[in-house]
């Protein structure tokens, strides 16, 4: 099993200005991803953290905005750059310790971000 | 992505039996049925999975219909505890991460 801890738990931001969350992860992982949980809503996958190189992101979401950056095997950080209101939800990390369909992927407890 | 269908919320008595369906009727023959859950303000952990067996662990059961294209996740006696978001997802390592649906919100009454 893997241990997933995230820095900040939560913040309070104001528009126009950026934040970045830190996740490590207490074991060396395969995969790393990103995804936020907005206000009542189901997770929606960012990216993934790709050891070395750029990010993959998902559809509707770009670099610019969500830049992130995985220096090694057990730790990734998501900077949301720009804030607006409409970035207010909760960021987590996930890691993922191999590559079968049968691999559990683990989560941290999230970050609940508010941008006023 | 093959998509799966689950009611949006449940209720259950303390002590009973809970049976979570879910319906993927365009599965494929490589994709793991998953089940997580997420309690409040946490992220979500897993449950169970299986491939085309039911399955049994400490944390519940999970019943695979012959044909794939439903399945049943089974608390044998739900606790307070366990009210919680559940998701049921499809996975094979070809796509190599969760892409959850809207789950099923479990209330859990006294």
């Amino acid at each position: 099993s893997a241990v997933i801890s995230q820095k900040p738990s939560r913040d309070i931001c104001q528009r126009g200005t950026s934040l970045t969350i830190q996740c490590q992860v207490d074991s060396q992982v395969t995969m790393m991803f990103w995804y936020r949980q907005q206000p009542g809503q189901s997770l929606t996958l960012i990216a993934t953290a790709n050891q070395g190189s750029e990010a993959t992101y998902e559809s509707g979401f770009v670099i610019d905005k969500f830049p992130i950056s995985r220096p090694n095997l057990t730790f990734s950080t998501l900077t949301v750059s720009n804030m607006s209101p409409e970035d207010s939800s909760i960021y987590l990390c996930s890691a993922l310790g191999g590559a079968s369909s049968t691999d559990t992927q683990y989560f941290g407890p999230g970050t609940r971000l508010t941008v006023l | 992505d093959a998509k799966t269908t689950q009611p949006n919320s449940m209720e259950s008595n303390e002590e009973e039996p809970v049976h979570l369906p879910c319906n993927h009727s365009t599965i494929s023959g490589t994709d793991y049925i998953h089940w997580y859950r997420q309690l409040p303000s946490q992220g979500p952990e897993y449950v169970i999975h299986g491939l085309t067996s039911n399955v049994n662990n400490r944390m519940a059961s999970l019943a695979i219909a012959e044909d794939r294209k439903s399945s049943t996740l089974i608390l044998h006696r739900a606790t307070l505890r366990d009210a919680a978001v559940y998701y049921c997802i499809l996975y094979n390592n070809a796509g190599n991460m969760l892409t959850f649906g809207g789950g099923t919100r479990l209330m859990v009454k006294p």
